[in-house]
């Protein structure tokens, strides 16, 4: 069975602080590598996906990399504002997978001004 | 504008009463997917169709079925519901699954 696992689970941040989460997923047969930003109450919404080892990708303040040799996705949160305050989601597609996305549990970032 | 179309928004319904909800794109994706979200378990997928006429089964499929005669339609039916269907539904799509995901507005359904 594919697994997907996000940490930490929770993170309380303060505001202006920087931080960074992590997605670990099985490095065989690797397609892709999504990261969504989810707020309460509302639907998932695209961060980034990234398909090659190595890809960084940026948007704003937060930018993402990936190593898809050792399993890894790092998504990062430069200087946090309270609107920041969201669970980001991983999901991840191979070829094992049947291209399916397998996604995590999610890590929730609570910013405290 | 582009967008993912879930209904009903809500639904409470019985034990055992056919269901379907419907979710429809207009932006000529060609993968789709259902989704459940129950608390600290996050989204897990139902279905997923990779194009018309093609579905396949996600991590939790059983209680449920889905079909892809066209292109912009994915709807997801409870043929029997049961109230461990209750749970917040996302239907979502993109051009390929190396695309991001659109995400419906979700549909909350309880099964009593």
């Amino acid at each position: 069975i594919l697994n997907v696992e996000q940490s930490p689970q929770s993170l309380h941040v303060q505001e202006g602080d920087s931080t960074n989460f992590t997605c670990s997923f099985p490095s065989s047969n690797f397609y892709a590598l999504h990261w969504y930003r989810w707020e309460t109450a509302k639907s998932p919404e695209a961060l980034f996906v990234m398909t090659l080892n190595g890809d960084e990708k940026k948007k704003g303040r937060i930018s993402a990399t990936l190593n898809t040799k050792e399993g890894y996705s790092y998504l990062y949160i430069k200087g946090s504002q309270p609107e920041d305050s969201a669970t980001y989601l991983c999901a991840f597609s191979s070829g094992d997978s049947n291209y399916q996305l397998i996604w995590g549990a999610g890590t929730k970032l609570i910013i405290k001004p | 504008e582009a967008q993912v179309t879930q209904n009903p928004r809500y639904l409470i319904t019985v034990t055992g009463k056919k269901l379907t909800v419907t979710c429809s794109q207009n932006m000529n994706h060609e993968y789709m997917s259902w989704y459940r979200q129950d608390p600290g378990l996050g989204l897990r997928q139902i279905y997923y169709s990779m194009n018309v006429e093609v579905t396949d089964k996600g991590d939790v499929p059983e209680g449920y079925k889905v079909s892809r005669k066209e292109k912009r339609n994915f709807p997801l039916i409870l043929e029997s519901p049961s109230p461990n269907q209750t749970s917040l539904y996302f239907c979502a799509s993109s051009f390929r699954v190396r695309q991001p995901q659109h995400f419906g507005d979700g549909t909350r359904l309880s099964i009593l």
